[in-house]
């Protein structure tokens, strides 16, 4: 199975940066997905790591470590717009391909 | 109009009945998934189909049951609502081979008195 945790709520103030932390436990997937929800909303896709490293889109980078089973999402000139949930999830490579999320993020950005 | 659409948007509805949560996708994707979201909780997968033959159980599947009628629409059923079953429902389609990218719905609240 899989499982993946991540701190319950972030604060950090408009303009600085922020990192959010997923690390996991599973039995084999292929990489790590990172997905935002702004309250009310539906989740969207933010930005996928298949390798080892640091995967960088615009002001949001991704990172992976499958040696320490950990990865983060880092947002950089944080806006206050971003505030919303982060998800990291994965994809099964047990022959299915399902994906399963993490507990979630809530971060807040204040002025 | 909406890739992926969820109905109804908003459900009240009793302890004992019968519900269903319907969604199309206009994606063309194969793959097609039902989560519920609880607060603290994050996402829980609940059933996933990648065609119209193939139907999977996710984690939480006890209490509810799906139908793939196409391969654009996929249903959710809760036979005998209970109370706990109160959440916000997502469907979710995906043909990203790579990536695994999901396309949400914009979900459904359902309330189980």
């Amino acid at each position: 199975g899989q499982s993946l945790e991540q701190p319950s709520e972030v604060t950090a103030v408009e303009g600085a940066i922020v990192q959010i932390n997923c690390t996991y436990q599973t039995s084999g997937f292929y990489g790590l997905s990172w997905y935002q929800q702004h309250d009310g909303g539906a989740p969207t896709f933010l930005s996928y790591n298949a390798l080892d490293g640091l995967e960088e889109t615009g002001r949001f980078s991704s990172f992976l470590s499958r040696s320490d089973s950990y990865g983060y999402l880092l947002l950089q000139e944080l806006q206050m717009k971003d505030s919303a949930s982060y998800f990291c999830a994965v994809e099964d490579s047990g022959g299915y391909q399902k994906v399963t999320f993490g507990t979630g993020t809530k971060l807040q950005v204040i002025p | 109009d909406a890739d992926v659409t969820q109905t109804p948007r908003n459900r009240i509805t009793k302890t004992g009945k019968r519900i269903m949560l319907e969604c199309s996708q206009t994606k063309g994707h194969d793959r097609m998934y039902w989560y519920r979201q609880d607060p603290g909780l994050g996402l829980r997968l609940i059933y996933y189909s990648f065609d119209v033959k193939d139907i999977n159980k996710g984690e939480i599947s006890d209490g509810y049951s799906v139908s793939r009628q196409a391969q654009a629409k996929f249903s959710l059923s809760l036979e005998s609502a209970i109370p706990n079953q109160t959440a916000l429902y997502f469907c979710a389609t995906s043909d990203d081979v790579i990536t695994g990218e999901l396309f949400f719905g914009e979900g459904s609240r359902l309330t189980v008195l």
